[in-house]
């Protein structure tokens, strides 16, 4: 089992739709995840952070934490074709020992379409 | 301007050659990592530096290789020893520590053998 897996799409939504992107984790006790939007070409860009179960909105983003379960989701709501990227889960792996580190998941394409 | 620059944006090795690859950041960020990126895959860690005068090897070191002088620069040199070295190199600082670390990236350098 890799340890931050994600759906790699492509993910085709309508705009003006909400888009749902999914990331599940191995490690039971990791508190931070992450989700940065890279559009092709470019570099990673942080779009969300959060740190407790429960949901946290940013503008159209939510980001939603399940640690019972070891998902997190990003909600894109009203989804423009701007948005049409590759989202990328990010992890903090054993975050209270020395091997603490933040694992990449290898992305989900997200495409919106007109 | 805070942030973090990459330099070259696009460059070409020849056979048997080294280059480096040049990251700068004005962030004051104690930790500073290269990854790279191969197509449609996630990143892979390379190196990491979490002080001046140290760091260590990450997943696939092997051929690369790094120094950390200063805070703000931290370098990676792609060996002849890289069989395949063409991709897309990110370097990425962190601010927070553990639990609350979070990290920036680059804008990348793109490398390809000639």
């Amino acid at each position: 089992q890799k340890e931050v897996e994600q759906n790699s799409g492509p993910l085709s939504v309508p705009e003006g739709a909400i888009a749902s992107l999914n990331c599940t984790y191995s490690d039971r006790v990791s508190q931070s995840f992450f989700w940065y939007r890279q559009y092709s070409g470019k570099s990673p860009e942080l779009i969300m952070s959060i740190y407790s179960n429960g949901d946290k909105e940013d503008g159209r983003f939510t980001a939603q934490l399940n640690k019972a379960s070891q998902y997190v989701s990003l909600l894109i709501r009203d989804s423009q074709p701007s948005d049409s990227a590759t989202y990328l889960c990010a992890v903090n792996l054993h975050p209270y020992s020395s091997a603490s580190k933040i694992i990449f998941g290898s992305g989900t394409r997200l495409s919106i379409r007109p | 301007d805070g942030g973090i620059t990459q330099s070259p944006k696009y460059l070409f090795r020849k056979e048997g050659q080294n280059v480096t690859l040049s990251c700068e950041q004005n962030l004051n960020h104690d930790a500073m990592y290269w990854y790279r990126q191969d197509p449609g895959q996630g990143l892979r860690l390379i190196y990491y530096s979490q002080i001046v005068n140290d760091f260590q090897k990450g997943d696939i070191a092997e051929g690369y290789s790094v120094s950390r002088e200063k805070k703000e620069s931290f370098p990676l040199t792609v060996t002849s020893a890289q069989k395949n070295p063409t991709a897309f190199y990110l370097c990425a600082s962190s601010e927070g520590t553990g639990a609350q670390e979070t990290q920036y990236f680059g804008p990348g350098t793109r490398l390809l053998v000639l």
